[in-house]
């Protein structure tokens, strides 16, 4: 099967704009969970999608969205962009009812 | 308030000794435990994982130990090779009931260095 495949891979943009990162999860997964890794704060939870719907949501404001197809493909958007932004975002997609979550490359967002 | 804590942020170890890493957590309602592999410029991958039911979980040259009353696990390689260098996650889960929802908490990171 493969694996789980973000786009772009690299992304350059500058604060106040917004951004678009996209996932598709590996065949058959219908859960797709997005995550922030940065030096300082590790990875972190953003949220999690199932069928279409936001099934959990991590401590992030409100510039952070994302949403889900019924193809199970996911999308998230983060506008008002802010130095602060600037990480590697990791989606990754797990069959249902299971623990273990199966990561695509990640977007690197700078925001200059 | 980290949950999942990694107090090693590195370590050094010989090719064909044994590495061990650690982790601590501290939120009781935790009931699966995973570790993820992550090389640069790559995705974390995952290696290896444990219920809180268990307290020893092996896979070839890895096994994943639990101590749950001193909220501890750790990961043991043996023997480590080389390519085991990389940057290693520890993991912790809940289930948020009704739900079905798996949140991922993880730990900052120990990288493993194996010397040849």
């Amino acid at each position: 099967k493969a694996g789980v495949t973000q786009t772009p891979r690299y992304l350059i943009k500058t604060r106040g704009q917004q951004v678009t990162l996209s996932c598709s999860p590996i065949s058959g997964h219908r859960s797709v969970s997005w995550y922030q890794q940065t030096p300082g704060q590790g990875l972190q939870f953003l949220f999690e999608y199932f069928s279409e719907t936001q099934r959990n949501k991590g401590n992030f404001p409100g510039r952070f969205s994302g949403r889900q197809f019924s193809n199970s493909r996911s999308e998230m958007n983060v506008s008002t962009l802010e130095l602060g932004d600037s990480a590697l975002y990791l989606c990754a997609s797990s069959p249902p009812q299971v623990y273990e979550q199966y990561f695509g490359p990640g977007t690197r967002l700078t925001v200059t | 308030d980290q949950q999942v804590k990694q107090n090693s942020p590195s370590l050094s170890v010989q090719e064909g000794r044994i590495s061990i890493l650690n982790c601590d957590y501290t939120n009781s309602m935790f009931d699966y435990f995973l570790w993820y592999k992550k090389y640069p410029a790559e995705g974390p991958t995952f290696l290896i994982s444990i219920s809180s039911i268990k307290d020893k979980n092996e896979d070839g040259r890895f096994t994943v130990f639990l101590n749950k009353s001193a909220k501890h696990l750790s990961l043991h390689i043996v023997p480590s090779q080389p390519g085991d260098s990389a940057v290693y996650f520890c993991a912790a889960s809940q289930t948020y009931s009704g739900a079905g929802s798996y949140q991922l908490t993880f730990g900052k990171g120990t990288k493993l260095s194996v010397i040849p």
